[in-house]
């Protein structure tokens, strides 16, 4: 069965840091376009950025570019997504999830982790 | 940024009635050398996840029931939901993937 499993949410404190992990397993993780999703509390959803198979592929939501950077480690099959001067707007349940890679929906999702930024 | 935008907000269905969700988008997401329209349905049930029930417009995933349906082209879009069960109650949003950024809709609220 696909897993997608995040980690590293928490309570942040306006302009931390916050490191998001997604251990993922049940498909060959090499071969799919991986995603961040983030849905604000009572909010719909936000994507928010997405990487390649290949890495060669990066994309962001403009609200967060320049402060959030997603990465990729094929060998543990895990994605990351780094998120640098968070703001109280960013406080979301984030949810990875995977997709083929190219223009494809997404077709699995993980249950999420919950980012409070609150001073 | 293709806006996509969703009617109704809520939709308040009596049991085996039919529900209808619209999607719009501002600007095509017909790709005209596929002949594909990059437009999925989502499902969403409190607490969890969202779930893919339609991708293309108008393929349904696999396992979903066939009361939904999905329909549209260019910037138009239906999901349909012909017999409307007690499990339906849900959030359903649609998504383009035809570029980045992949946005989704504001959603729409399915209730008995």
């Amino acid at each position: 069965d696909v897993q997608l499993v995040e980690s590293g949410g928490g309570l942040v404190k306006p302009g931390g840091s916050l490191r998001l992990s997604c251990a993922t397993s049940g498909f060959t993780f090499s071969t799919y376009t991986m995603h961040w999703v983030r849905q604000a509390p009572g909010r719909g959803l936000e994507w928010v950025s997405s990487i390649s198979s290949s890495s060669s592929y990066i994309y962001y939501t403009d609200s967060v570019k320049g402060r959030f950077t997603i990465s990729r480690d094929s060998a543990k099959n895990v994605f990351y997504l780094q998120m640098n001067t968070l703001r109280v707007e960013d406080t979301a349940v984030y949810l990875c999830a995977r997709g083929p890679d190219g223009y494809n929906p997404i077709d699995n999702w993980g249950q999420g982790t919950l980012v409070t930024v609150s001073s | 940024d293709i806006v996509m935008t969703q009617s109704p907000d809520f939709l308040a269905v009596s049991l085996g009635e039919r529900a209808t969700i619209n999607c719009k988008s501002s600007q095509s997401v017909l790709y005209t050398s596929t002949n594909k329209n990059y437009l999925a349905w989502y499902q969403q049930k409190p607490g969890q996840p969202p779930k893919l029930l339609i991708s293309w417009a108008s393929i349904r995933e696999s396992g979903v029931p066939d009361r939904f349906s999905g329909s549209g082209s260019g910037a138009i879009f239906t999901l349909t939901i012909s017999s409307l069960q007690a499990e339906d109650v849900a959030l359903y949003y649609c998504q383009q993937y035809y570029s980045n950024p992949f946005t989704f809709g504001p959603g729409t609220k399915v209730d008995i």
